[in-house]
């Protein structure tokens, strides 16, 4: 089944306790992005990356690293996690359509991470 | 700048009557535009898009969505609603290179 995954689903964590959210996807997608959806602002992107080793800022990426050292997988990385990081994060995946990157292409999203931290 | 709204945070309708959930975008050049679907603790699903062609585009369970550039709309309708519609639903729009932009979302009500 095609789909993208995330672990953990939910974690509560205290200020400053480094942490990782995984994700992959089994598709053979480019295109992955990080996004947190907050009550009122809808979903910002958070970092994407469009292929193995290339990785670039989204709109919200204070406080937050990616990396992308194989193709499937891309986690987020919260060095120093402070309150106003809790949120809940999806990643998703598309298709990187040359010349077009993912703006022509629908991602598929994870189930989301709903993080706490206190 | 780039930005779409969603002027509606809930839009409640009766089962069976038509629905429709608004979206607007600003975006210089042109946009590619998608409708997303999200039921409670999931994330979130592909409705359809407007890429060019036809403004009339159709999608999953039954959905479309009219692209109107004068009034830069891409309203997401249904002839006849179902209680199971009733979840959040996402405007997006994309410009350039890997950009794209959610709208704050609206909460579907569908009354039995």
């Amino acid at each position: 089944e095609a789909q993208v995954t995330q672990n953990p689903r939910y974690l509560i964590t205290v200020t400053g306790k480094k942490l990782t959210v995984t994700c992959s996807q089994n598709m053979n997608h480019e295109y992955m992005s990080w996004y947190r959806q907050d009550p009122g602002l809808g979903l910002r992107q958070i970092y994407y990356s469009m292929n193995v080793e290339v990785t670039d800022k989204g709109d919200v990426p204070e406080g937050y690293k990616v990396s992308r050292k194989e193709k499937r997988n891309f986690p987020l990385i919260l060095e120093s996690p402070s309150p106003n990081q809790t949120s809940l994060y999806f990643c998703a995946s598309s298709l990187e359509t040359s010349g077009r990157g993912s703006s022509y292409n629908e991602q598929f999203f994870g189930p989301g991470t709903r993080l706490t931290v206190l | 700048a780039q930005s779409v709204a969603q002027p509606e945070d809930q839009v409640n309708v009766a089962e069976g009557n038509p629905l429709t959930v608004k979206c607007t975008y600003s975006v210089s050049g042109n946009p590619y535009l998608f409708w997303y679907v999200q039921y409670p603790n999931r994330g979130l699903q592909f409705l359809l898009k407007y890429i060019t062609g036809d403004n009339l585009v159709k999608g999953s369970y039954g959905f479309e969505a009219e692209f109107n550039k004068s009034q830069t709309s891409f309203h997401l309708k249904k002839p006849s609603a179902l209680v199971s519609d009733s979840a959040l639903y996402f405007c997006a729009v994309s410009w350039g290179y890997q950009k794209v932009t959610f709208g704050t979302g609206t909460k579907l009500q569908v009354i039995p």
